[in-house]
């Protein structure tokens, strides 16, 4: 257990629909790390937040957005979903940014969207 | 860009052997080297890794080498047991970004 939380574990959803997926990040770590993993594209950065702030912004679609919150849990929003959209989603947390913390994953959410 | 290729997808050792996974980097200013590995239904749980001021560094029956001159890193995993079957992951992430960039994951299966 990397004491990384995420939630829900599944999600099934519609093309066009909004969902929310949930990250409590290990006691202590401030920095928070979203990834999409799909069969096609592997495993890809999306976005990183640090201590409240967006830090670093991969390959994030503008229907994406995320936020994390004065308790440093993160939430990952995806509107206008697509069903390519369906994939696992990872949060990883680190103490620090910068290349100075190591990241630890969590469980991931399993997205479906039909 | 930044790009990380991995070699083999798939391996098949038997157990007791040992197993080789090799990854090759584009971004030379990368000096941050992690291996996960990845079983069924999990998240990617990092198993070792190594920074770029280091040649080698081994916990037990793991070990990864970086050649920084070939842009080279690679998993040795000696001694291999059955609960090693899983999808292992490299990565790779300059000094000043946390950003991973992932290779495209190894799956080892190790027969008992």
């Amino acid at each position: 257990d990397s004491g990384v939380t995420q939630t829900p574990k599944h999600l099934i959803t519609a093309t066009g629909q909004r969902v929310t997926l949930r990250c409590s990040p290990r006691s202590g770590d401030l920095s928070v790390y979203w990834y999409q993993q799909s069969l096609d594209q592997g495993l890809q950065f999306l976005i990183q937040y640090y201590n409240g702030e967006e830090r670093a912004k991969g390959n994030i679609l503008e229907r994406f957005s995320a936020q994390q919150f004065p308790d440093l849990h993160s939430e990952l929003n995806l509107s206008s979903l697509e069903l390519g959209d369906s994939a696992l989603y990872f949060c990883a947390s680190s103490v620090a940014s910068e290349g100075k913390g190591t990241q630890y994953f969590g469980p991931g959410t399993r997205l479906l969207v039909l | 860009g930044e790009n990380v290729e991995q070699h083999p997808s798939t391996l098949s050792v038997q157990e007791g052997d040992s197993a080789v996974i090799k990854c090759t980097y584009s971004d030379s200013a990368s000096n941050y080297f992690p291996w996960y590995k990845q079983e069924l239904g999990k998240g990617p749980q990092l198993i070792i890794d190594i920074r770029s001021n280091v040649g080698e560094k081994k916990d037990q029956r793991i070990a990864v080498t970086l050649n920084k001159t070939a842009k080279h890193f690679s998993l040795h995993i000696t001694e291999t047991q059955p609960e090693d079957s899983a999808v292992y992951f490299c990565a790779a992430s300059s000094y000043n970004t946390d950003k991973l960039i992932f290779g495209t994951g190894t799956r080892l299966q190790v027969f008992p």
